[in-house]
């Protein structure tokens, strides 16, 4: 079955520090990777995405690269900002299967 | 475009008591679904609907019902609730291209089960 595993947290970051989740998959044929994000209190917001092979997907600084070699979809952001804590979820949706996998979630705070 | 709409926001139950949370949307999306958000497990999917009188049960379905009379709406029954579906719940709904265009969450409910 399709699964998901992204590093566990919290991660704790000073302003302007640069930014890695990692982030792996399982699945069957060739899923569409999706990043989103949660801030306190909100719902998931969908943050990037990637639908093949080497597309990279980005959004407000973040970005990610889809590797289907190493079945990985990793999350940078090269300074980051106190406003950007919030919980980062992966998620994968393969093929025709419109269910989305999600990780287990990664808690980000950044100190000023 | 209020986009995906849940009530209510917060809400307290006595274990046995039914209930049902609702969910809206209003971009003629066909696929729609319920997740848990639970501490450590991520979100799971509870059912799922591909469109208009077609449902299916996810990963975690035991205790809930759903049904899908239109297109909009997306109720989420709880028969007979248990402390273990003290949860925070989402609505999440999304075209027929999921993959290209990725699914819009609702704000989510809180359930407390005493």
């Amino acid at each position: 079955g399709n699964s998901v595993t992204q590093m566990e947290g919290p991660v704790t970051l000073s302003e302007e520090a640069f930014l890695t989740i990692n982030c792996t998959y399982t699945a069957t044929g060739y899923p569409s990777l999706f990043w989103y994000v949660q801030y306190p209190g909100e719902g998931l917001q969908l943050l990037l995405k990637a639908t093949k092979a080497d597309d990279k997907g980005s959004n407000k600084g973040f970005e990610a690269t889809y590797r289907k070699e190493t079945t990985s979809f990793h999350l940078e952001k090269g300074s980051v900002q106190v406003s950007d804590s919030a919980v980062y979820f992966c998620a994968l949706l393969s093929g025709s299967n419109y269910k989305l996998t999600f990780g287990k979630g990664t808690l980000l705070t950044v100190n000023p | 475009n209020a986009g995906v709409t849940q009530t209510p926001k917060f809400q307290v139950l006595k274990t046995g008591q039914s209930m049902t949370l609702q969910c809206a949307q209003d971009m003629n999306h066909e696929y729609m679904s319920w997740y848990r958000q639970d501490p450590g497990m991520g979100l799971r999917l509870i059912h799922y609907s591909v469109g208009a009188g077609i449902t299916d049960q996810g990963e975690v379905p035991n205790g809930y019902n759903v049904s899908r009379s239109t297109t909009e709406d997306f109720p989420l029954r709880l028969l007979s609730a248990a402390p273990s579906q003290t949860s925070v719940y989402f609505c999440a709904s999304s075209t027929g291209q999921a993959g290209g265009y990725g699914y819009t969450f609702g704000s989510g409910t809180r359930l407390t089960v005493v």
